[in-house]
C-alpha cells in the first residue's frame, strides 16, 4: 500500500509568483486535506477536497486555491506569493468515514525569496 | 472555536527516564483528541487517537496518553525514552459534531530531545 505522496520536496520562488504543489493521496483514500506550517508552529488548516469539490476552508485568502482529480490526487495553487508563505505545505488523506485518521505526507518546504 | 495549548515548547530528558508532554485544549463542546510525531524532515505520524470510551489510549512506540474531560487535558505519556523519540510532537483536537474527517487544529508542538 502506497502512503501519502508529495512533490516537489523543495521549491524556491520569489514574491509576486505563482506556484503549484502536487499530493498523491494513499490508496483508497477519497478526502484530501492541505496544511501549512510555518517555522516553529503548529500545522494550520488550509482546506479540504471531498470528491472533486472543497468541503471546508481555513482562515486563509482566496490566493490560495486547490484542485482534486478523479483519482483523488489533489492540487493546492497559490498566486502572488508573499515572504509569509514560506513554510512546509502538508497534505493529508483520509477515508470519508468516521475512523478520523489523517495520513499525512512528507511536504512540500516552500521558500518565498 | 476549538484550541489547543502545549505548555511546553522544548522537554529534555535523559535516556530511560520517563516523559510527559502536556496538552491542554478548549472546547465547548466535546473533541475527538490526536497525538502526532513529526521527526526532521518528515511529515507527521499519528501516535495515538481519543475519540470514545477508555480514557487511557495505548498508542505505537509505547506511547499513552489520558483524556480527563474536567481539566480539558490529553497528556502525552511515555515511561523510558529512547534516543530514537527525539522528534516534535503535536497535540491536535477535531469537531466529533461534524461528519467526515473534520480539521485537526494542531497546538504548537512540544520539542522532545532525549539525552544520551
Amino acid at each position: 500500500e502506497t502512503g501519502v505522496t508529495q512533490s516537489p520536496t523543495h521549491l524556491i520562488k520569489t514574491r509576486g509568483q505563482q506556484v503549484t504543489l502536487r499530493c498523491s493521496s494513499q490508496s483508497g483514500h477519497n478526502t484530501v486535506s492541505w496544511y501549512q506550517q510555518a517555522l516553529g508552529q503548529g500545522p494550520q488548516f488550509i482546506f479540504q477536497y471531498y470528491r472533486e469539490e472543497e468541503n471546508g476552508r481555513g482562515n486563509f485568502p482566496p490566493r490560495f486555491s486547490g484542485l482534486q482529480f478523479p483519482n483523488y490526487s489533489s492540487e493546492l495553487n497559490v498566486n502572488a506569493l508573499e515572504l509569509d508563505d514560506s513554510a512546509l505545505y502538508l497534505c493529508a488523506s483520509s477515508l470519508s468515514s468516521g475512523m478520523r485518521e489523517q495520513f499525512f505526507g512528507p511536504g512540500t518546504r516552500l521558500t518565498v525569496l | 472555536a476549538q484550541s489547543v495549548t502545549q505548555l511546553d515548547s522544548q522537554v529534555p530528558v535523559f535516556e530511560e527516564a520517563p516523559v510527559e508532554l502536556r496538552c491542554n485544549y478548549s472546547s465547548s463542546v466535546s473533541v475527538y483528541l490526536f497525538w502526532y510525531v513529526q521527526y526532521p524532515n518528515q511529515g507527521l505520524q499519528l501516535l495515538l487517537k481519543y475519540l470514545s470510551g477508555s480514557t487511557l489510549v495505548k498508542g505505537i512506540n509505547g506511547f499513552e496518553a489520558e483524556f480527563n474531560k474536567s481539566q480539558t487535558s490529553f497528556h502525552l505519556r511515555k515511561p523510558s525514552v529512547h534516543i530514537s523519540d527525539t522528534a516534535e510532537y503535536f497535540c491536535a483536537v477535531s469537531d466529533p459534531r461534524l461528519s467526515g474527517n473534520t480539521p485537526l487544529v494542531f497546538g504548537k508542538g512540544t520539542r522532545l530531545s532525549v539525552i544520551a
